[in-house]
């Protein structure tokens, strides 16, 4: 049982550049979230799907796009890369929501992102 | 203890004392709150749990307690212990829907 899997761990843009940063869960969760995490912060909220074909803004969803074509995947765009995007990005999973304990929020590893 | 908004709180505690971190809330509608543990180079893991209308939270060596009188929450660890170390957050959730905020944390520096 793999959980969250991130795609890319590491990578440089330019100014300018678009990427896209992959997600996959393996645990059949309804609600998948993109967070960013700024060096000595907390974590900011993205965005948010609760199922396949919905998709929502969080606190700080600018220069981002998202998708959600199916219910394991969600992946997070960067269209015009900007230095302010420089951060680490954690893509996280729960279940429909439910006040289970440990299976919410299962987090992946994170991807570091530089933009120079 | 944590603050949104501001840059990292620190605290360093000796091996086998007791560490308590603490995290003010922001919204009174918030109706469950989970601790998270963040280990250098890694997503956070959870912790423990708990509801609104609850005020206390025994786990192994953790114990969460919430007042909610000023949104207020804590998380004590007994016992600390070098693997202890690492940045802890506490995540609000705010509304019917299922979206967690995080507050900015505090690194925990545990001193052998």
């Amino acid at each position: 049982n793999a959980g969250v899997t991130q795609t890319p761990k590491f990578r440089i843009l330019k100014i300018g550049q678009s990427m896209t940063l992959q997600c996959a869960q393996d645990m059949n969760h309804n609600y998948m979230y993109w967070y960013r995490q700024d060096p000595g912060m907390g974590l900011k909220l993205i965005y948010y799907s609760v199922g396949a074909g919905i998709t929502d803004k969080g606190e700080v969803p600018n220069g981002y796009n998202v998708s959600r074509s199916t219910t394991e995947d969600f992946p997070l765009r960067l269209e015009l890369a900007a230095p302010s995007q420089t951060s680490v990005y954690f893509c996280a999973s729960s279940p429909s929501k439910t006040y289970s304990g440990a299976n919410v929020l299962t987090f992946g590893a994170g991807s570091r992102l530089t933009v120079l | 203890g944590e603050s949104v908004g501001l840059h990292l709180p620190t605290l360093s505690v000796q091996e086998g004392d007791n560490s308590i971190i603490n995290c003010a809330y922001s919204n009174s509608a918030s109706d469950y709150f989970i601790w998270y543990k963040q280990e250098s180079g890694k997503g956070p893991q959870f912790i423990i749990d708990i509801r609104s209308n609850m005020d206390k939270r025994q786990g192994q060596r953790v114990t969460v307690l919430l007042n909610k009188t000023v949104k207020h929450l804590s998380l004590q660890i007994a016992a600390t212990q070098p693997g202890d170390s690492a940045v802890y957050f506490c995540a609000e959730k705010r509304d019917t829907g299922n979206q967690f905020y995080f507050g900015t944390g505090t690194s925990l520096t545990v001193i052998p």
